[in-house]
This record gives C-alpha cells, structure tokens and sequence, in this order.
C-alpha cells in the first residue's frame, strides 16, 4: 500500500534554512503536499507540487520533488520562531481521487 | 477561502455513550468528505471517507459499526462514535475538496478532541 515517510525531528537555529525530507512509495502519486500542524490546531496546507515538477518556490518555501527517487523536500529560508510547528508530507494519487496519505510529521524546532 | 468547520471542539463524555462530530464546508459544497484521526505525537490516520448520498467507504481496521459516518447532504457529514471507550480518545479531523475543483486541495476542519473517562 501507500507509504509516506520522514524524520520525526529537527533543530535548526533561528536565521538558518530549515530543510524537511520525506519519501513516497506511491508511484502513481499525482499530488505530493506539505501541511504546517501548530500545537493544538488543525492543518494548514503550506503548499503543493503536482508529480510532472521538479520544483516549486513560493516565498521563502522551497519544494524539491526527486520523482524517480520519490523524494521530496521542503525548504524553509530563514527560519523564525514562528515556524515551529509539525510538518506533515502528504500524497495522493490521481487514481484514488481526494485520498490523501500523510507521513509520520517533521516535528521543526528553532534554537535562538 | 474555503472554511472547514467541525462541532464540537472538544467533547468530554462517559464510557459506553455515543458521541456525535459534524463536519460542515461552509462556503462551497463537497460531495465527498474525509474522516481523521490523530494520536498525541503522530500522524492523521484516514478512518474513512464520506459520500454524499451514498454508503461511507471505511479503511481497513476501522470498524464501521463503531465510527458511524453520514453524509446528509452538500455541506455535511457526521461521524458518531458509538459506545465509546478510552482508547477512541482522539483528534479527530475531517477534511473536504471542494466538488469540481482540478486542483485537488483538501480544506481541514481545525478537528474535535474527544476525550472519554
């Protein structure tokens, strides 16, 4: 079936990119997510790359997409305080319509 | 944007008692939404997934019978957990796409903290 996984922990210090990686078994994957989990709330879907990219950049978030590894990684320049929180990758495929599969959470933290 | 609203946010309740989690996409209509739950420190595990005007459609190892989902209509869908216990202790959350949108963007609900005593 349908796997998703990443590193359930990171420090990285304040000023410093943050890079989260994750790794799929889904060949089929159409959407490949990342999704920002602060405590005690709900999602928040960060951004999302379909399968026929390599890359995607949306301010200081950068998605790396290695398809034939099926691998992805999330970028995040200059890292605040803010950004602490669960990131979570996240499949689905085309031919399972909305399902999404989600990995374990990269749980971020930042040190002054 | 599309809202995800889920009632309650948290919910306290006895042990063998029924409690009931709605799930409402506030402005946009979804004919198929999605059931999570999430232990303390871990992932969204998919529960099952909700059709509107149709039987839901559950993952392996979660017992229809005790997690009953309905989709009354464009806008709602319930998940009622049936004679609960302490392990059903959760977070639960529910996420839609909105109907006809290419993009496949799912919106969650902030999700319900069910605690049961």
């Amino acid at each position: 079936g349908e796997d998703v996984e990443q590193s359930l922990f990171l420090s990285v210090r304040e000023g410093d990119s943050s890079v989260i990686n994750c790794t799929y078994t889904d060949s089929s994957s159409t959407y490949l997510y990342w999704y920002k989990q602060e405590p005690g709330a709900g999602l928040q879907l960060l951004t999302y790359i379909f399968s026929n990219m390599d890359m995607k950049q949306d301010q200081r978030l950068t998605v790396l997409l290695n398809k034939k590894d099926k691998h992805l990684s999330l970028r995040i320049a200059d890292t605040q305080t803010g950004d602490s929180a669960i990131y979570f990758c996240a499949e689905s495929s085309y031919s399972s319509a909305s399902k999404i599969i989600f990995g374990s959470g990269t749980r971020l933290s930042i040190r002054p | 944007g599309a809202v995800v609203s889920q009632h309650p946010s948290r919910v306290i309740c006895k042990s063998g008692t029924s409690v009931k989690i709605e799930c409402r996409s506030l402005d946009f209509q979804a004919t198929t939404m999605f059931w999570y739950r999430q232990f303390p420190k871990q992932s969204l595990m998919l529960m099952a997934t909700s059709n509107e005007g149709s039987k839901a459609t559950y993952e392996q190892g979660v017992e229809k019978d005790k997690f009953l989902i309905n989709h009354a209509s464009l806008t709602l869908s319930t998940l009622t957990v049936t004679s609960a216990h302490p392990e059903d202790s959760s977070f639960y959350i529910c996420s839609a796409p909105r109907a006809g949108d290419r993009n496949n963007e799912q919106f969650f609900g902030p999700g319900t903290r069910l605690t049961v005593l």
